[in-house]
């Protein structure tokens, strides 16, 4: 059974221009959560989805940002307009449900560089 | 908001000594996880705990959840080169919430 798979690993953006992370969550698993992790601090929520469904986006940046999990396909954090304080480790995570007493399995993470 | 404080922030230690990472949460958990992460990695799940005085074990280490459950311990015994890394607790941040709140990480280095 294949982990949680992240691509790319590592991406470079310019300024201005859009990153599109992907996230294959386990198999069997229908729940996706993004974390970011921003250098010198903590791991910190974005976006928790489910199928078709965005379930909770408290964390997730008013404006540039957007997440989703399609019915068919892995799920995607879109970032446009990149500025320099995007530049993070992206980190997707899964469970087969949800709740206080499932665990997230996560991926490698992407590495994003904005210049 | 829950905060979860982790302690020590780093961590040095000789190959084959024991160690303690404290976890404190400003509320109740629901569930404590704990993770490993290696610098440029992600995370390994380590252990998850939920009841109070709970105590789970796995090779050399032994994490614990307090009875008031609002404070967990990792402990590792006869620390070995592969133990380094960083070692973050997280916490449910409700009985029916999906997201993980994060301490900000302990970073262990195992000196051979």
């Amino acid at each position: 059974n294949a982990g949680v798979m992240q691509n790319p690993r590592h991406l470079v953006r310019r300024r201005g221009q859009e990153a599109r992370l992907r996230c294959s969550p386990m198999k069997g698993h229908s729940h996706v959560y993004w974390y970011r992790q921003l250098p010198e601090e903590g791991l910190k929520f974005m976006v928790y989805l489910q199928k078709e469904n965005i379930i909770d986006e408290s964390g997730m940046p008013k404006e540039r940002f957007s997440a989703e999990f399609p019915k068919e396909g892995p799920s995607i954090l879109r970032i446009q307009q990149v500025v320099r304080g995007d530049s993070a480790a992206y980190f997707c995570a899964s469970s087969p449900w949800q709740g206080a007493r499932e665990t997230q399995y996560f991926g490698p993470g992407t590495r994003l560089l904005v210049l | 908001s829950q905060e979860l404080e982790q302690s020590p922030q780093s961590l040095i230690v000789q190959e084959g000594k024991n160690l303690t990472i404290n976890c404190t949460s400003s509320k109740t958990l629901y569930g404590l996880y704990w993770y490993k992460q290696k610098y440029g990695e992600g995370l390994i799940f380590l252990m998850m705990l939920q009841k109070g005085g709970e105590e789970k074990s796995h090779e050399k280490i032994t994490a614990k959840l307090d009875e008031k459950k609002q404070q967990s311990s990792l402990h590792i015994t006869a620390s070995q080169p592969s133990h380094a890394g960083i070692y973050l607790c997280g916490a449910a941040g409700g009985i029916a919430r999906g997201k993980l709140i994060f301490g900000q990480g302990t970073e262990l280095s195992v000196k051979p």
